[in-house]
Protein backbone atom coordinates (compact mmCIF):
# COMPACT_ATOMS: atom_id res chain seq x y z
CA UNK A 1 0.00 0.00 0.00
CA UNK A 2 1.44 3.71 -0.97
CA UNK A 3 2.47 5.75 1.91
CA UNK A 4 0.10 8.49 2.82
CA UNK A 5 1.00 11.89 4.94
CA UNK A 6 -1.85 13.83 6.74
CA UNK A 7 -1.71 16.78 9.09
CA UNK A 8 -1.65 15.53 12.77
CA UNK A 9 -4.12 17.53 13.64
CA UNK A 10 -7.20 20.40 12.52
CA UNK A 11 -9.71 22.87 13.58
CA UNK A 12 -12.58 24.24 12.48
CA UNK A 13 -15.85 25.82 13.26
CA UNK A 14 -18.81 24.26 13.33
CA UNK A 15 -21.51 24.78 10.57
CA UNK A 16 -18.31 25.89 8.46
CA UNK A 17 -16.42 23.11 5.98
CA UNK A 18 -13.68 21.04 7.10
CA UNK A 19 -11.18 20.15 4.25
CA UNK A 20 -9.03 17.47 5.77
CA UNK A 21 -5.88 17.18 3.18
CA UNK A 22 -3.89 13.81 2.39
CA UNK A 23 -0.86 13.66 0.36
CA UNK A 24 -0.28 10.09 -1.49
CA UNK A 25 2.63 10.89 -3.85
CA UNK A 26 3.49 7.25 -4.29
CA UNK A 27 -0.34 5.92 -5.38
CA UNK A 28 -0.36 3.23 -8.03
CA UNK A 29 -2.95 3.37 -10.99
CA UNK A 30 -5.13 0.34 -10.00
CA UNK A 31 -4.85 2.18 -5.90
CA UNK A 32 -8.26 3.82 -4.57
CA UNK A 33 -7.90 6.55 -2.14
CA UNK A 34 -10.13 5.72 0.96
CA UNK A 35 -10.89 7.50 3.67
CA UNK A 36 -12.49 6.75 7.31
CA UNK A 37 -13.03 8.21 10.58
CA UNK A 38 -12.44 6.81 14.22
CA UNK A 39 -14.46 8.69 16.84
CA UNK A 40 -12.40 8.12 20.49
CA UNK A 41 -13.72 4.27 21.72
CA UNK A 42 -14.95 3.40 18.39
CA UNK A 43 -13.94 1.34 15.65
CA UNK A 44 -13.75 3.14 12.32
CA UNK A 45 -16.41 4.42 9.72
CA UNK A 46 -16.34 4.47 6.27
CA UNK A 47 -16.93 7.90 4.69
CA UNK A 48 -16.09 7.63 1.15
CA UNK A 49 -13.79 6.56 -1.76
CA UNK A 50 -13.03 7.24 -4.98
CA UNK A 51 -9.95 6.27 -7.84
CA UNK A 52 -9.36 9.66 -10.03
CA UNK A 53 -12.46 11.04 -10.26
CA UNK A 54 -14.29 13.65 -7.41
CA UNK A 55 -16.97 11.90 -5.41
CA UNK A 56 -20.16 12.95 -3.07
CA UNK A 57 -21.67 11.06 -0.88
CA UNK A 58 -24.32 12.30 2.14
CA UNK A 59 -21.59 12.15 4.19
CA UNK A 60 -18.39 14.19 2.54
CA UNK A 61 -16.64 15.04 -0.85
CA UNK A 62 -13.53 13.82 -2.07
CA UNK A 63 -11.65 15.63 -4.30
CA UNK A 64 -8.45 14.10 -5.61
CA UNK A 65 -6.05 15.79 -8.05
CA UNK A 66 -5.30 15.31 -11.53
CA UNK A 67 -1.89 13.60 -10.66
CA UNK A 68 -3.68 11.54 -8.19
CA UNK A 69 -0.92 12.59 -5.77
CA UNK A 70 -3.09 13.90 -3.00
CA UNK A 71 -6.65 14.29 -2.57
CA UNK A 72 -8.99 16.55 0.05
CA UNK A 73 -11.76 15.07 2.29
CA UNK A 74 -14.44 17.70 2.73
CA UNK A 75 -16.91 18.13 5.33
CA UNK A 76 -19.19 20.86 3.97
CA UNK A 77 -21.03 21.73 6.91
CA UNK A 78 -19.14 20.03 9.80
CA UNK A 79 -20.93 19.51 13.55
CA UNK A 80 -19.76 19.13 16.91
CA UNK A 81 -19.87 15.25 15.87
CA UNK A 82 -17.84 15.20 13.25
CA UNK A 83 -14.58 15.55 15.60
CA UNK A 84 -13.01 12.34 15.56
CA UNK A 85 -9.66 11.36 14.01
CA UNK A 86 -9.48 11.30 9.97
CA UNK A 87 -7.58 8.06 8.09
CA UNK A 88 -6.82 8.28 4.21
CA UNK A 89 -5.94 5.26 3.08
CA UNK A 90 -4.22 3.82 -0.83
CA UNK A 91 -5.09 0.62 -1.30
CA UNK A 92 -5.78 -1.69 -4.66
CA UNK A 93 -9.47 -2.87 -5.17
CA UNK A 94 -9.29 -6.37 -4.42
CA UNK A 95 -6.25 -5.60 -1.74
CA UNK A 96 -6.43 -7.39 1.72
CA UNK A 97 -5.32 -5.71 4.49
CA UNK A 98 -5.40 -1.91 4.82
CA UNK A 99 -2.21 -0.10 6.44
CA UNK A 100 -3.38 3.04 8.61
CA UNK A 101 -1.32 5.87 9.17
CA UNK A 102 -1.22 8.71 12.42
CA UNK A 103 -4.46 10.47 10.39
CA UNK A 104 -5.49 13.99 11.50
CA UNK A 105 -7.34 14.51 14.61
CA UNK A 106 -10.13 16.82 13.44
CA UNK A 107 -11.80 19.20 16.38
CA UNK A 108 -14.96 20.43 15.48
CA UNK A 109 -15.65 24.23 17.85
CA UNK A 110 -18.75 25.67 18.99
CA UNK B 1 -26.08 -3.17 5.51
CA UNK B 2 -22.49 -4.90 5.78
CA UNK B 3 -22.92 -4.33 9.16
CA UNK B 4 -19.62 -6.11 11.62
CA UNK B 5 -21.00 -7.16 15.01
CA UNK B 6 -18.05 -7.59 17.42
CA UNK B 7 -18.68 -8.78 21.26
CA UNK B 8 -17.67 -8.21 23.89
CA UNK B 9 -17.35 -4.56 23.63
CA UNK B 10 -15.63 -4.09 27.02
CA UNK B 11 -13.50 -6.88 29.24
CA UNK B 12 -11.28 -7.02 31.95
CA UNK B 13 -9.20 -10.57 32.84
CA UNK B 14 -6.94 -11.47 35.68
CA UNK B 15 -3.50 -11.72 34.55
CA UNK B 16 -2.74 -15.24 32.99
CA UNK B 17 -6.33 -15.97 31.81
CA UNK B 18 -7.35 -16.04 28.60
CA UNK B 19 -10.10 -13.81 26.60
CA UNK B 20 -12.00 -14.78 23.55
CA UNK B 21 -13.26 -12.03 21.28
CA UNK B 22 -16.03 -12.42 18.63
CA UNK B 23 -16.04 -10.52 15.53
CA UNK B 24 -19.48 -11.42 12.94
CA UNK B 25 -20.47 -10.34 9.71
CA UNK B 26 -24.17 -9.71 10.16
CA UNK B 27 -25.44 -9.23 6.90
CA UNK B 28 -23.01 -10.93 4.23
CA UNK B 29 -20.18 -13.59 3.97
CA UNK B 30 -16.90 -12.49 5.07
CA UNK B 31 -14.20 -14.91 3.64
CA UNK B 32 -11.62 -13.08 5.06
CA UNK B 33 -11.66 -10.70 8.29
CA UNK B 34 -8.58 -8.58 9.74
CA UNK B 35 -7.73 -8.41 13.04
CA UNK B 36 -6.30 -4.85 14.64
CA UNK B 37 -4.77 -3.66 17.78
CA UNK B 38 -4.77 0.07 19.24
CA UNK B 39 -2.93 1.17 21.93
CA UNK B 40 -3.90 4.29 23.39
CA UNK B 41 -3.20 7.69 20.97
CA UNK B 42 -2.08 5.69 18.42
CA UNK B 43 -3.50 4.42 15.16
CA UNK B 44 -4.67 0.83 14.24
CA UNK B 45 -1.93 -1.75 13.96
CA UNK B 46 -2.61 -4.70 12.03
CA UNK B 47 -2.36 -8.15 13.90
CA UNK B 48 -3.48 -10.98 11.48
CA UNK B 49 -5.47 -11.93 8.91
CA UNK B 50 -8.03 -14.56 9.31
CA UNK B 51 -9.42 -16.65 6.34
CA UNK B 52 -12.09 -18.90 6.62
CA UNK B 53 -11.26 -22.45 6.48
CA UNK B 54 -7.71 -22.25 6.67
CA UNK B 55 -4.68 -20.75 9.15
CA UNK B 56 -4.49 -17.21 9.83
CA UNK B 57 -1.70 -15.23 8.65
CA UNK B 58 0.29 -13.06 11.56
CA UNK B 59 1.87 -9.95 11.14
CA UNK B 60 5.58 -10.00 11.62
CA UNK B 61 5.89 -9.48 15.73
CA UNK B 62 2.49 -11.08 16.34
CA UNK B 63 2.65 -14.18 18.44
CA UNK B 64 0.05 -16.57 16.40
CA UNK B 65 0.17 -18.86 19.78
CA UNK B 66 -0.61 -16.19 21.86
CA UNK B 67 -3.37 -14.57 19.36
CA UNK B 68 -5.30 -17.50 18.57
CA UNK B 69 -7.79 -16.75 15.40
CA UNK B 70 -10.34 -18.96 13.87
CA UNK B 71 -12.69 -18.48 11.12
CA UNK B 72 -14.78 -21.21 11.32
CA UNK B 73 -17.59 -20.03 8.87
CA UNK B 74 -18.47 -17.48 6.28
CA UNK B 75 -19.95 -15.01 9.46
CA UNK B 76 -17.83 -15.63 12.11
CA UNK B 77 -14.32 -14.66 13.25
CA UNK B 78 -13.00 -15.19 17.08
CA UNK B 79 -9.59 -13.44 18.03
CA UNK B 80 -8.56 -15.44 21.65
CA UNK B 81 -5.84 -13.80 23.58
CA UNK B 82 -4.21 -16.72 25.84
CA UNK B 83 -2.02 -16.08 29.44
CA UNK B 84 -3.44 -12.63 28.49
CA UNK B 85 -0.93 -10.35 30.58
CA UNK B 86 -1.10 -6.14 31.21
CA UNK B 87 0.52 -5.27 27.95
CA UNK B 88 -2.04 -7.13 26.28
CA UNK B 89 -4.71 -4.18 27.17
CA UNK B 90 -5.86 -2.22 24.85
CA UNK B 91 -8.14 -2.17 21.95
CA UNK B 92 -9.33 -4.87 19.25
CA UNK B 93 -11.04 -3.98 16.42
CA UNK B 94 -12.12 -6.31 13.31
CA UNK B 95 -12.88 -5.93 9.71
CA UNK B 96 -14.02 -7.91 7.22
CA UNK B 97 -14.48 -7.29 3.03
CA UNK B 98 -17.80 -5.78 1.87
CA UNK B 99 -19.45 -6.44 -1.30
CA UNK B 100 -16.00 -8.02 -2.76
CA UNK B 101 -16.33 -7.46 -6.74
CA UNK B 102 -18.93 -4.46 -6.39
CA UNK B 103 -18.28 -1.36 -7.40
CA UNK B 104 -18.79 -0.31 -3.98
CA UNK B 105 -15.75 -2.42 -2.14
CA UNK B 106 -14.90 -1.19 1.26
CA UNK B 107 -14.02 -2.36 4.30
CA UNK B 108 -16.71 -2.58 7.63
CA UNK B 109 -14.93 -2.56 11.11
CA UNK B 110 -16.67 -3.76 14.29
CA UNK B 111 -16.94 -1.72 17.19
CA UNK B 112 -14.14 -2.43 19.43
CA UNK B 113 -12.91 -4.49 22.01
CA UNK B 114 -11.55 -2.90 24.88
CA UNK B 115 -9.22 -5.45 27.02
CA UNK B 116 -7.95 -4.53 30.44
CA UNK B 117 -5.84 -7.31 31.87
CA UNK B 118 -5.28 -6.56 35.84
Amino acid sequence: DAKTTQPPSMDCAEGRAANLPCNHSTISGNEYVYWYRQIHSQGPQYIIHGLKNNETNEMASLIITEDRKSSTLILPHATLRDTAVYYCIVRAYNAGKSTFGDGTTLTVKP
Amino acid sequence: GAVVSQHPSRVICKSGTSVKIECRSLDFQATTMFWYRQFPKQSLMLMATSNEGSKATYEQGVEKDKFLINHASLTLSTLTVTSAHPEDSSFYICSANRDRGSANYGYTFGSGTRLTVV
